[in-house]
């Protein structure tokens, strides 16, 4: 499975609008790209998923330049509530939903 | 639908005791997982079923740890003795398991186990 990096973590304030890139430089081409999203004590949530060009939903947004070696998921004006872990993962679609969990970005929404 | 069901939410057992952690999926997905959450390791996928059938084990630390899925809507992770480096959290996730690009599972709340 492509292995993923991403920043540990990131400051932000309410109102504003974030992006988390994540690397994923040895991306194949049967790989999907997935975001998920935990809050302290609860188990990770999905946010999206994208294979290629940009994916929107009514969370976030996800954006995948053609070549595919990154990706970048783009949260519209944080609230407080935003504060979570953020984790990216590339995984085959073949693997049958195997996903391998990187570190994840710490994001600090500030009122 | 009351999503992911774990239990216990929390257990505190000693060194050496036997430990089973429960989980009931979402009806209707036919794919389940198991993982681990600490501190050092983050994130770590354990076992995963599909159909009730055990698909990758290889994330199963060691001998003492087991995974079963008799039905659909039921599995448990036993260890088996348990030990201290076994303290985490355990969670329980499931998905619909279609063949290609699944990868939206819901976890449940998890188990937090503490072994003295």
């Amino acid at each position: 499975l492509a292995k993923t990096t991403q920043p540990i973590s990131m400051d932000s304030y309410e109102g504003q609008e974030v992006n988390i890139t994540c690397s994923h430089n040895n991306i194949a081409t049967n790989d999907y790209i997935t975001w998920y999203q935990q809050f302290p004590s609860q188990g990770p949530r999905f946010i999206i998923q994208g294979y290629k060009t940009k994916v929107t939903n009514e969370v976030a947004s996800l954006f995948i330049p053609a070549d595919r070696k990154s990706s970048t998921l783009s949260l519209p004006r944080v609230s407080l509530s935003d504060t979570a872990v953020y984790y990216c993962l590339v995984g085959e679609g073949n693997q049958g939903g195997k996903l391998i969990f990187g570190q994840g970005t710490e994001l600090s929404v500030k009122p | 639908d009351a999503g992911v069901i774990q239990s216990p939410r929390h257990e505190v057992t000693e060194m050496g005791q036997e430990v089973t952690l429960r989980c009931k999926p979402i009806s209707g997905h036919n794919s389940l997982f198991w993982y681990r959450q600490t501190m050092m390791r983050g994130l770590e996928l354990l076992i995963y079923f599909n159909n009730n059938v055990p698909i990758d084990d290889s994330g199963m630390p060691e001998d003492r740890f087991s995974a079963k899925m008799p039905n659909a809507s039921f599995s448990t992770l036993k260890i088996q003795p348990s030990e201290p480096r076994d303290s985490a959290v355990y969670f329980c996730a499931s998905s619909l398991g279609r063949t290609s690009g699944d990868y939206e599972q819901y976890f449940g709340p998890g188990t937090r186990l503490t072994v003295t």
